[in-house]
């Protein structure tokens, strides 16, 4: 079946510092991949679409400056929170689609102290 | 910029009855719905998804779509409070980006 892990779980860090969250997909073959934050009390907002042969697409308020994204391939992403400030505290989901059906990792929950 | 409106906001069920949630988009090429539980503290999960209008069945839950109103409705009958949760719908237009409402959230009561 298809599956898409997310390491790490959760994590803390520092305010100020950065951490680097990773997705991969296992059992079919990811056309694309969204990261997405739910902060607290909020929905799911869209980062970044990253899909093959395209450039990775940043919504309004966020920045590849801020969430740097690797796509090196077709199964695995990574997404950098540099510069962690409280309000980057959340849920980080990686959503992996092979076109039709969309699959999410069980997220990494980022806490800022 | 697709938007995609849920409501209510929050429902309240006696268990064993039934739960009714909608879901519109504002794209006129919405192509295609996902409905997702998620429940307090945990990621996402997918109950069904939906590209074709009519009616799809899955056990106890029920999406209907309508694509000329661009509104899809998810109903769960017998709820129970196990089914209490966040409930999100998704929708995409012609491409791979997924856009998500804010959600309804469900509470089946003993």
């Amino acid at each position: 079946g298809a599956l898409v892990y997310q390491y790490p779980r959760r994590t803390i860090c520092k305010s100020g510092t950065s951490m680097r969250m990773e997705c991969q997909a296992v059992g079919f073959q990811a056309t694309s991949v969204a990261w997405y934050r739910q902060s607290p009390q909020k929905t799911f907002e869209l980062i970044a679409l990253s899909t093959v042969n395209s450039a990775i697409k940043y919504e309004q308020n966020f920045t590849q400056e801020k969430f740097p994204i690797s796509h090196p391939n077709l199964s695995f992403s990574s997404m950098t929170v540099l510069n962690a400030y409280l309000e980057d505290r959340g849920l980080y989901l990686c959503g992996a689609r092979d076109f039709y059906e969309q699959y999410f990792g069980p997220g990494t929950r980022l806490t800022v102290l | 910029q697709q938007k995609v409106q849920q409501s209510p906001e929050s429902l309240i069920v006696p268990e064993g009855g039934m739960a009714s949630l909608n879901c519109t988009s504002s794209d006129r090429n919405v192509d295609y719905f996902w409905w997702y539980r998620q429940h307090s503290g945990k990621s996402p999960k997918m109950l069904m998804s939906i590209f074709s209008n009519g009616e799809k069945e899955e056990g106890r839950f029920t999406v209907h779509l309508n694509k000329a109103s661009l509104h899809t409705s998810l109903h769960i009958r017998d709820s129970q409070p196990s089914d209490s949760a966040l409930y999100l719908c998704a929708a995409s237009a012609g491409g791979y980006k997924v856009v998500f409402g804010s959600g309804t959230r469900l509470l089946v009561s003993p």
